[in-house]
């Protein structure tokens, strides 16, 4: 069975610090990882990586993919209190395994 | 520009009630698929379906059923509804593409009484 596991569960920081998030998976037929971003209502899309060692940037976020060790991480830097959401990571599968299976997801509080 | 269309947004239900409730997507997408997102639980996956006329069960499909009559629309039935229902359930689709990302409803709020 398709598995997923996120760590730490929750982070508190100051704002302007930097954190690294955590995703480690085991999928059959592994097709892409993705990162989302959940404020109040439906999670937001942020990285979609399918190649180890390809770092995927967008603003002050940042992330890069494992297939080897089988993990991802996401990377936030001079964290402002908007980046405060949990973050959620997912692995989909490929070849009859086309289902998204989700962790529990990290909450991340920045403190003014 | 829709996207994906959930409804209804909240509803209220009382135990042995039962319920359907529609996810329409007008992007051509493929894929749909229905979650279930609890406190401290994350997102599981109830039912899946990978085009029109399939349906495939996630992680929790117990006591819910889906059709996908229409690629357009996958509903969620609840036939006889348990408290243990009461959760947020969210709606997505995507295409079958390596690099496609999964497009999300906002949402139905259920509680059941």
């Amino acid at each position: 069975e398709d598995k997923v596991v996120q760590s730490p569960l929750s982070l508190v920081v100051h704002e302007g610090d930097t954190v690294t998030l955590n995703c480690s998976y085991e999928v059959t037929n592994f097709r892409s990882l993705l990162w989302y971003k959940q404020e109040k209502k439906a999670p937001t899309f942020l990285f979609m990586l399918t190649s180890s060692g390809i770092e995927k940037k967008s603003g002050r976020l940042s992330s890069i993919l494992d297939k080897k060790e089988l993990f991802s991480i996401l990377n936030i830097t001079a964290t402002q209190t908007g980046d405060s959401a949990v973050y959620l990571c997912a692995v989909v599968g490929n070849f009859g395994n086309e289902k998204l299976t989700f962790g529990t997801g990290t909450r991340l509080t920045i403190i003014p | 520009n829709a996207g994906v269309t959930q409804t209804p947004k909240f509803r209220v239900l009382k135990t042995g009630q039962s319920m359907t409730l529609l996810c329409a997507q007008d992007m051509n997408h493929e894929y749909m698929y229905w979650y279930r997102q609890d406190p401290g639980m994350g997102l599981r996956l109830i039912h899946y379906s990978v085009g029109e006329g399939t349906t495939a069960k996630g992680e929790v499909p117990d006591g819910y059923n889906v059709s996908r009559l229409k690629k357009q629309n996958f509903l969620l039935g609840l036939e006889s509804a348990a408290p243990s229902q009461t959760s947020v359930y969210f709606c997505a689709s995507t295409y079958p593409r390596a690099n496609s990302p999964l497009h999300f409803g906002n949402g139905t709020r259920l509680t059941v009484t």
